[in-house]
């Protein structure tokens, strides 16, 4: 079965400083779907960035950003020019099994 | 404005109780899903569904059951068999099953044993 696994359970950051959160996965799969959320204190889950697969170009969303690395099976985001808004619990998931990591918690310090 | 609406927050079970856990969507989304988040656990898929009247179980099915009568509701019920009900459930929906739609969720039940 498909694992999802964020070896990082809190992470801290400054303000306006960048921070990296792991995500790694296991699949035998070539066509899949992976994605980042965010659940900030409203516990609302939150789209941030999704990549597929099959593109070798790492997806961006504004200071999002990731980078996959397909062949280890890797999948991290990467948080340029942190926000206060920006502290939530953040969620790696794969599709098409809709598996979700452990979460990682972001605090971003004034 | 469009999203999705559970009902009610906060939920208490007695033993031995069934309880109904209410997700709403105005999406116009075929597929919905139900996830259960424990602390430490991330989410974990209990049961989704991609077009009305069907749906399939997911990884922790046991101990709950859900319908959909209709493409904008998909109520989960959560039987006196689920031995550990307490959880946060999320409900989410996309606009299709295929794996490249990211899903929109809910602002979740905290359901609590009595």
């Amino acid at each position: 079965a498909q694992t999802v696994t964020q070896s990082q359970p809190e992470m801290s950051v400054q303000e306006a400083e960048t921070v990296t959160l792991s995500c790694t996965y296991d699949t035998s799969e070539s066509d899949y779907y992976l994605f980042w959320y965010k659940q900030p204190p409203s516990r609302q889950m939150i789209l941030v960035i999704r990549q597929e697969a099959y593109k070798q170009q790492n997806a961006t969303e504004n200071r999002f950003s990731v980078n996959f690395q397909k062949a280890a099976k890797s999948f991290s985001l990467k948080i340029s020019d942190s926000q206060l808004g920006d502290a939530a619990m953040y969620f790696c998931a794969y599709s098409p099994d809709m598996r979700f990591g452990a979460g990682t918690r972001l605090t971003v310090k004034p | 404005d469009g999203g999705i609406t559970q009902s009610p927050k906060y939920l208490f079970r007695k033993e031995g109780q069934n309880v109904t856990l209410s997700c709403e969507q105005n999406l116009n989304h075929d597929a919905m899903y139900w996830y259960r988040q424990d602390p430490g656990q991330g989410l974990r898929l209990i049961y989704y569904s991609q077009i009305v009247n069907d749906f399939q179980k997911g990884d922790i099915a046991e101990g709950y059951s859900v319908s959909r009568e209709k493409k904008e509701s998909f109520p989960l019920t959560v039987t006196s068999a689920q031995k550990n009900p307490t959880a946060f459930y999320l409900c989410a929906s996309s606009t299709t099953g295929q794996r490249n739609q990211p899903q929109h969720f809910g602002d979740g039940t905290r359901l609590s044993i009595l």
